[in-house]
C-alpha cells in the first residue's frame, strides 16, 4: 500500500485565490511526522511545512496552512492568496517513527501535484 | 546562513562507470541524506548518516554506497552504473535530534548514456 498518497496529478488556481493539494497517509506508527516541500523546475526541495502527529492545533506558516485530520489520515496542504511563484511541484512526506529514531532520517514521499497558478 | 550544497550540478556518464556526488550540509548539521528523484516521481530514500556512521538505508542495490566526514559532509558512490541511475540526487541536512526538518540541497542530475 502507498504510504504517501497524493491524488491530484495537476492542479490549477487562479492568483489571489486559495488552493487546496489532498495528501492521504498510512501508517500504524503513534509517532510520525508530515512534511510539504515545494519542488521550482530548478529542482531544489523548498521546506514549507511541518505536522506533528501529536500537535493538537493546525500547523501554519505566513500563507500555508497545513489541515490535520488525525482520524481520517489526512495532511492537506492550503496556500491563501496564490501568487504566481507558487507554481511548482508539491510533495507531501512523512516520516515515521520519534525524532530520533532509526528511521528518522526517512522520507517518504508522495508523487506530487503540479500546481499552476493563472494570472 | 549558506544551505546545502551540492557539487556537481549535472553529470554525464556512460554506463558502467562510477560517479561521485558531493554533499555538505548546513553549518551546524550533523545528520545528512541522500533521496534519488526520477524524473516524474517523488524522492526515494537512500542512505542517512549521522555522526559518520550510517542511520539508515533504503532499498537500493549494494552498487549505491556513502560515507560521512569529520565535518559532515558527505558523499554518496554509485558504481556499475545503469541507464535506470539517472535522476535527480538531493541531499538533505537536519540536525536530527532538535530539529525534525530536513533541509534539501539543489541537487545533482546525472544521466547516464
Amino acid at each position: 500500500a502507498q504510504k504517501i498518497t497524493q491524488t491530484q496529478p495537476g492542479m490549477f488556481v487562479q492568483e489571489k485565490e486559495a488552493v487546496t493539494l489532498d495528501c492521504t497517509y498510512d501508517t500504524s506508527d503513534p509517532s510520525y511526522g508530515l512534511f510539504w516541500y515545494k519542488q521550482p523546475s530548478s529542482g531544489e526541495m523548498i521546506f514549507l511545512i511541518y505536522q506533528g502527529s501529536y500537535d493538537q492545533q493546525n500547523a501554519t506558516e505566513g500563507r500555508y496552512s497545513l489541515n490535520f485530520q488525525k482520524a481520517r489520515k489526512s495532511a492537506n496542504l492550503v496556500i491563501s492568496a496564490s501568487q504566481l511563484g507558487d507554481s511548482a511541484m508539491y510533495f507531501c512526506a512523512m516520516r515515521e517513527g520519534p525524532a530520533g529514531g532509526t528511521s528518522y532520517g526517512k522520507l517518504t514521499f508522495g508523487q506530487g501535484t503540479i500546481l499552476t497558478v493563472h494570472p | 546562513d549558506a544551505g546545502v550544497t551540492q557539487s556537481p550540478t549535472h553529470l554525464i556518464k556512460t554506463r558502467g562507470q562510477q560517479v561521485t556526488l558531493r554533499c555538505s550540509p548546513i553549518s551546524g548539521h550533523k545528520s545528512v541524506s541522500w533521496y534519488q528523484q526520477v524524473l516524474g516521481q517523488g524522492p526515494q530514500f537512500i542512505f542517512q548518516y549521522y555522526e559518520k556512521e550510517e542511520r539508515g538505508r533504503g532499498n537500493f542495490p549494494d552498487r549505491f554506497s556513502a560515507r560521512q566526514f569529520p565535518n559532515y559532509s558527505s558523499e554518496l558512490n554509485v558504481n556499475a552504473l545503469l541507464l535506470g541511475d539517472s535522476a535527480l540526487y538531493l541531499c538533505a541536512s537536519s540536525f536530527l535530534r532538535d530539529q525534525e526538518t530536513q533541509y534539501f540541497g539543489p541537487g545533482t542530475r546525472l544521466l547516464v548514456l
